[in-house]
């Protein structure tokens, strides 16, 4: 199984600051990695797939970078609306997929 | 537009079973490889099976055995039949899209919270 660790755990920041979201998987996935936004009580919604490709309707504040084993999304300038929690998710070894456990964005 | 709705959720005791329920709407469920995914209370989400368009099907370790994925093409619905239910099963369950050959989710419904407890 390709474990993802997910850093930081929680990250608070304020609105219009610059956040940088952490996944780092136990052996290579190549490019295969997407991202997730999940807020309470609602399903997760796809952000970024493939590590960098924005999803049909992401705003382009939100990037993705990264191949191999460490990637990160990034939130150029934080709405109040982006403060949710992110998970990234492997499809390297589709379809056996799995996910990291989470970072929480938190308002400062 | 697409759109998913989970049903069938509840209270079960353990060893019990019950049958999930996603209705699809705005694209063919049979076209796509469809699958459930999990949330435990408060924690992350967890893959649990997946159904191909040509009808083959894959389970987690963790439900292999005990759930079973299938639809109804003429209903246009995805099902989870899951037996033997377990405390550990807790969760919000979610149907999901996966485009064939994508590996990603990219449409999900709302969700079905299953608990499991006497």
């Amino acid at each position: 199984e390709i474990v993802l660790t997910q850093s930081p755990a929680t990250l608070s920041l304020s609105p219009g600051e610059r956040a940088t979201l952490s996944c780092r998987a136990s052996q290579s996935v190549s490019s295969y990695l997407a991202w997730y936004q999940q807020k309470p009580g609602q399903a997760p919604r796809l952000l970024i797939y493939d590590a960098s490709n924005r999803a049909t309707g992401i705003p382009a504040r939100f990037s993705g970078s990264g191949s191999g084993t460490d990637f990160t999304l990034t939130i150029s300038s934080l709405e109040p609306e982006d403060f949710a929690v992110y998970y990234c998710q492997q499809r390297s070894n589709w379809p056996l997929v799995t996910f990291g456990q989470g970072t929480r964005l938190e308002i400062k | 537009e697409v759109q998913l709705v989970e049903s069938g959720g509840g209270l079960v005791q353990p060893g019990g079973s019950l049958r999930l329920s996603c209705a699809a709407s705005g694209f063919t469920v049979s076209s796509n490889y469809m699958s459930w995914v999990r949330q435990a209370p408060g924690k992350g989400l967890e893959w649990v099976s997946v159904i191909y368009s040509g009808g083959s099907t894959y389970y987690a370790d963790s439900v292999k055995g005990r759930f079973t994925i299938s639809r109804d093409n003429s209903k246009n619905t995805l099902y989870l039949q899951m037996n033997s239910l377990r405390a550990e099963d807790t969760a919000v369950y979610y149907c999901a899209r996966v485009p064939v050959y994508w590996g990603y989710f990219d449409y999900w419904g709302q969700g079905t919270l299953v608990t499991v407890s006497s």
